[in-house]
């Protein structure tokens, strides 16, 4: 019974390393998303999968790439951290469909880039 | 573009002490209206979906409830345990895929 499970909790990063994000979910979700929450700018969505193969750009989507190769993972991939993108990154799935369901995350990623 | 604004950013409570906070929000055409609790160091956690103006739902101390502007969750009798970070979402008819817009949140903290 994992739900959304993300890896790693915590990395500190220097400017212009790369490094992925992995986010698993265990519930046959359709849609995964990754967020990131700054203090006082709530949750923005960086890039979001509607199905195994696919993505697309959110609201904040520069700096960072994902894929979803299997239907189950999805990866946040940061190419040259920036000390801008020290943040708490969250990875969330829902079923999809024309239902209106609510996401479950996971308990989120804590990056901090020097 | 969707919109949600939450009030207050902060709110402080004695125990027993029962309270509102508010979701205002601006979407071309509703969906639905989410809340969130969220432990500091820990992931959102679903409470509660609200679909139309007019409806409400309730859970242990907690009720939201929806109008065509703006959404309420009432605490009544709050314990030192229901101290977490509240966050109200929606999902408008202009969006697609599930995408969800984020308030701000709301701290609560509730004194024994």
């Amino acid at each position: 019974n994992a739900g959304v499970t993300q890896t790693p909790k915590f990395r500190v990063l220097k400017t212009g390393q790369s490094m992925t994000l992995l986010c698993a979910q265990d519930m046959n979700h359709e849609y995964m998303y990754w967020y990131r929450q700054d203090p006082g700018m709530g949750l923005r969505l960086i890039h979001y999968s509607v199905g195994e193969g696919t993505t697309a750009k959110g609201e904040v989507p520069d700096g960072y790439n994902v894929s979803r190769l299997k239907k189950q993972n999805f990866l946040l991939g940061l190419e040259s951290a920036a000390p801008s993108q020290t943040s708490v990154y969250f990875c969330a799935s829902s079923r999809g469909g024309v239902m209106i369901y609510g996401y479950t995350f996971g308990s989120g990623t804590r990056l901090t880039v020097v | 573009e969707d919109q949600v604004t939450q009030s207050p950013e902060a709110l402080r409570l004695q125990e027993g002490e029962s309270s509102s906070l508010n979701c205002s929000y601006t979407v071309s055409g509703l969906r639905g209206l989410f809340w969130y609790r969220q432990d500091p160091g820990k992931g959102p956690e679903f409470l509660f979906t609200l679909y139309s103006a007019g409806e409400e739902k309730e859970k242990e101390r907690l009720k939201a409830t929806l109008t065509k502007k703006e959404s309420f969750l009432h605490i009544t009798a709050p314990k030192p345990e229901d101290s977490a970070t509240y966050l109200c979402a929606v999902q408008g008819r202009g969006t697609s895929y599930g995408k969800l817009t984020f308030g701000q949140g709301t701290i609560l903290t509730v004194h024994p």
